[in-house]
């Protein structure tokens, strides 16, 4: 059965502050992995991986994936209020079936 | 507008009553899906469409009943409402690197 397991379930910090999301699998014919962030509405596209140790970034944000861990984090670094979300990792299983983790809420204060 | 558009938002229902949500993309993407979201699960995948008149089950389609007989609408019947679907509802389509999520469909089953 696929699982995806995702860690903290919830984290509190200060402006600033540098926060790493663990995401990690197990799904069968894995292609690749998505991070969403999800406000108090739709989730909306982060991050798509597809090889191992190739970071990507945008801004603040940073993810890598690590096929022979079955894994991946995804760094905010300098967090600000406006990061405060649930952050969902997705990997997919064959060519089109994304498997959702239950997600980070991150809360960060002012 | 372009996009991916859910109807109703907001929907409170009586238990036994059979319930349409709807769900219509603008970009003829081939890929569509259900998912429905709960605390402490995440986002899970109810049924997934491949192209018009194909559909198959996800993790949680018991109750649930989908159609797709033209590429760009993906409606999904719950046929006869339980307060256990009492859920907040998206719907998505997909490019070959992402997902695109709707607004959500927040229902009530009472």
């Amino acid at each position: 059965e696929d699982k995806v397991v995702q860690s903290p379930l919830s984290l509190v910090v200060h402006e600033g502050d540098t926060v790493t999301l663990n995401c990690s699998y197990e799904v069968t014919n894995f292609r690749s992995l998505l991070w969403y962030k999800q406000e108090k509405k739709a989730p909306t596209f982060l991050f798509m991986l597809t090889s191992s140790g190739i970071e990507k970034k945008s801004g603040r944000l940073s993810s890598i994936l690590d096929k022979k861990e079955l894994s991946s984090i995804l760094n905010i670094t300098a967090t600000q209020t406006g990061d405060s979300a649930i952050y969902l990792c997705a990997p997919t299983s064959g060519t089109y079936k994304y498997i959702f983790g239950t997600g980070t809420r991150l809360k960060v204060l002012a | 507008d372009a996009g991916i558009t859910q109807s109703p938002r907001y929907k409170i229902t009586e238990t036994g009553r059979q319930v349409t949500l709807m769900c219509h993309q603008t970009w003829s993407h081939s890929y569509m899906f259900w998912y429905r979201q709960d605390l402490g699960h995440g986002l899970r995948l109810i049924y997934y469409s491949a192209a018009a008149d194909i559909t198959d089950k996800g993790e949680v389609p018991d109750g649930y009943v989908v159609s797709r007989s033209k590429t760009e609408n993906f409606p999904l019947t719950l046929e006869s409402a339980t307060r256990s679907q009492t859920s907040v509802y998206f719907c998505a389509s997909r490019t070959d690197t992402e997902a695109f999520f709707g607004q959500g469909t927040r229902l009530t089953v009472v």
